[in-house]
């Protein structure tokens, strides 16, 4: 089963607004992975990060790498209609498996 | 550069008929990816190749499932019979050594 606790399940905001959103674990992991689904579309990856206490942006999202290995976040700014989606986490440990959480739907309220 | 590509996007079959899905991975990487997304269970990891070579098929299901990986460029997975529950959308996804996995836009199955 799941190791990831992703937060918020979902998320009702306004256009502009920031988002931050969380996975932790109670294991370690190596690499940290953020991904977008959009409906009828594959995960998309979004930043991967490597080692901890990593800070990492791409356009409006930052990423973050805990300093314990345990947990990770991620900001996007001034949300935009296009940002609507469901983001996922997922870890890796250092073989080939990736642990995945439940997803955060972000849902912009015209 | 092609993303993963999948086909077929949609597939609609009857109970007890035989379903294959294909994939063909981005090319230069050498791990392939087989997983299943339901609203129940999220993306679960059906079986995993590596240089062509399957890893870890834990994942399958059952004995109705079975994936092939003929060459770097080319892969399978079959179902046989199918079953209204194996009703999913299929992802593929590929990767340099098993770290960053890049997702096909998969197939979405229906079983009736």
């Amino acid at each position: 089963g799941q190791q990831l606790n992703q937060s918020p399940q979902s998320m009702f905001i306004q256009e502009g607004e920031d988002v931050s959103m969380n996975c932790t674990s109670s294991s370690i992991f190596n690499t940290w992975l953020w991904y977008k689904q959009e409906p009828g579309e594959g995960p998309v990856l979004l930043i991967a990060l490597y080692k901890a206490g990593e800070l990492t942006s791409n356009g409006r999202l930052t990423a973050q790498f805990g300093i314990t290995r345990k947990d990770s976040f991620l900001n996007i700014s001034a949300s935009i209609p296009s940002d609507v989606g469901i983001y996922f986490c997922a870890g890796f440990k250092g073989n080939y498996q990736l642990i995945w959480g439940a997803g955060t739907k972000l849902i912009i309220k015209p | 550069d092609a993303g993963v590509i999948q086909s077929p996007r949609h597939e609609v079959t009857e109970m007890g008929q035989e379903v294959t899905l294909r994939c063909k991975p981005i090319s230069g990487h050498n791990s392939l990816f087989w997983y299943r997304q339901t609203m129940m269970r999220g993306l679960e990891l059906l079986i995993y190749f590596n240089n062509n070579v399957p890893i870890d098929d834990s994942g399958m299901p059952e004995d109705r499932f079975s994936a092939k990986m003929p060459n770097a460029s080319f892969s399978t997975l079959k179902i046989q019979p199918s079953e209204p529950r194996d009703s999913a959308v299929y992802f593929c996804a590929s990767s340099l050594e098993g770290n960053e996995q890049y997702f096909g836009p998969g197939t979405r199955l229906t079983v009736t």
